[in-house]
């Protein structure tokens, strides 16, 4: 069974660093991997999605890496800002199914 | 256009009562999910709909039925609703699984139950 581990639960870094979250799977037999967005009371915005034959995607300010053999991917952020402050949510597809599995996310609070 | 909506976007009842909550894509999409947030925040799929057929049924209780009348639509019905119950609804929608090759998925606003 598909386990996603986010880490760290919670960030704080002031305005302009930039930062890293990081996720990890179990099972590296996946079709994808997508980060997410989640504001508070909202829905879930789709940031960058990770095909298992890459090996990164990149969206402005945002970076996503993929290393599937050890399980794990990163989502790079540059040069913070207040309105980055959300939940980020990590996902993988699984191989043979078609639903996502969730890490818990990562609660980032960017400090102006 | 909003891609994915859901109506109600809050649902206040009482232990005991059915409800159901509404889903459209009108991003031409195949397959449609339901996913649930409960109160940590974490989520977990429930249902899957490709082409209008279950292709997915989480150990969820056989009190919640989804139901797609259509493509673009997967509505979501509970019976006998429990305080458990109460959580954030998720619908979300991608491009059919063909080939091994699987698309983004778009998700809903939410449906924040809440069950008395």
């Amino acid at each position: 069974k598909q386990e996603v581990t986010q880490i760290p639960a919670a960030l704080s870094v002031p305005e302009g660093e930039n930062l890293v979250l990081n996720c990890s799977f179990t099972d590296s037999a996946i079709y994808n991997l997508q980060w997410f967005r989640q504001d508070p009371g909202k829905g879930l915005t789709s940031l960058l999605l990770i095909q298992s034959s890459q090996r990164e995607q990149t969206s402005g300010r945002l970076n996503a890496s993929l290393d599937k053999s050890s399980g794990r991917s990163t989502l790079y952020i540059a040069a913070s800002q207040p309105g980055d402050s959300a939940t980020y949510l990590c996902a993988v597809s699984g191989a043979g199914s078609y639903q996502l599995t969730f890490g818990k996310g990562t609660k980032l609070s960017v400090i102006p | 256009d909003t891609a994915v909506s859901q109506t109600p976007k809050y649902l206040v009842t009482q232990m005991g009562n059915d409800k159901s909550i509404k889903c459209e894509q009108n991003l031409g999409h195949d397959t449609m999910y339901w996913y649930k947030q409960d109160s940590k925040k974490f989520l977990k799929i429930m249902f899957s709909y490709n082409n209008k057929e279950l292709i997915i049924n989480e150990t969820v209780p056989n009190r919640f039925s989804p139901k797609s009348p259509d493509k673009a639509h997967l509505n979501l019905h509970i019976n006998s609703l429990e305080l458990g119950d109460s959580a954030v609804y998720f619908c979300a929608s991608t491009r059919a699984v063909t080939g091994g090759s699987y698309n983004e998925q778009f998700f809903g606003p939410g449906t924040r139950l809440t069950v008395l």
